[in-house]
């Protein structure tokens, strides 16, 4: 079946514009992560959802960066008034069980939104 | 704070000669352990979750063990198409938050 998606997969833009980032999980996972990685790290957590509720947003930078997931499915993650330092690749992370509950925590990722700002 | 320090940052290898990765971690109360594979440009990929102390798990060349501190990803007899970066990851038990050490970039020679 299809996997995680994302897009779009490379986004340049100008310091000080806005971007929005998609994710469109694998069909009926509950869960889902965005990480960022810098070239040559691991992920770094910024935030979850299970289902439309956000339930840890710690990892975010700052308050230019949201997620949302109104519907349970597909999410977004707005970086507002970007900046140099935003420059990153951006993954998100689907997975059929519901945090807390299951004991089994398998995350399938998406391919990456790569973001330059220039 | 939790953390998680893989070691070493990169390891070569020749084909078929076996070796372990390390990966030491910090988390009051453990829930889980994760090993992934990714390769260049592509995400993540699952390869094993350890929940307690003395469990193993086994995937073809690879054997993850588990202990009270660190968790040991031996690889066995490798070959090159093995070549990845290899990441552990911990999630503590007391809220749903993966942390990502950097990674072991192996590389097996032909």
């Amino acid at each position: 079946g299809a996997g995680v998606s994302q897009s779009p997969r490379y986004k340049v833009t100008k310091r000080g514009q806005d971007v929005a980032l998609r994710c469109d999980p694998i069909s009926g996972h509950v869960s889902l992560y965005w990480y960022r990685q810098a070239l040559g790290q691991g992920p770094e957590f910024l935030t979850y959802f299970n289902y439309e509720a956000q339930q840890d947003k710690s990892g975010l930078p700052n308050d230019r960066f949201s997620a949302e997931r109104p519907e349970g499915s597909i999410s977004t993650l707005t970086i507002q008034r970007t900046e140099q330092r935003d420059s990153a690749m951006y993954r998100c992370a689907s997975s059929q069980e519901s945090p807390g509950t299951a004991s089994y925590y398998e995350q399938y990722f998406g391919p990456g939104t790569r973001l330059t700002v220039t | 704070e939790d953390q998680v320090t893989q070691s070493p940052e990169a390891l070569r290898l020749q084909e078929g000669e076996s070796s372990s990765l390390n990966c030491s971690y910090t988390v009051s109360g453990l829930r889980g352990l994760f090993w992934y594979r990714q390769d260049p440009g592509k995400g993540p990929e699952f390869l094993f979750t350890l929940y307690s102390a003395g469990e193993e798990k086994e995937k073809e060349r690879l054997k993850a063990t588990l202990t009270k501190k660190e968790s040991f990803l031996h690889i066995t007899a490798p070959k090159p198409e093995d070549s990845a970066t290899y990441l552990c990851a911990v999630q503590a038990d007391r809220d749903d938050k993966i942390i990502f050490g950097k990674g072991t970039r192996l590389h097996i020679l032909p």
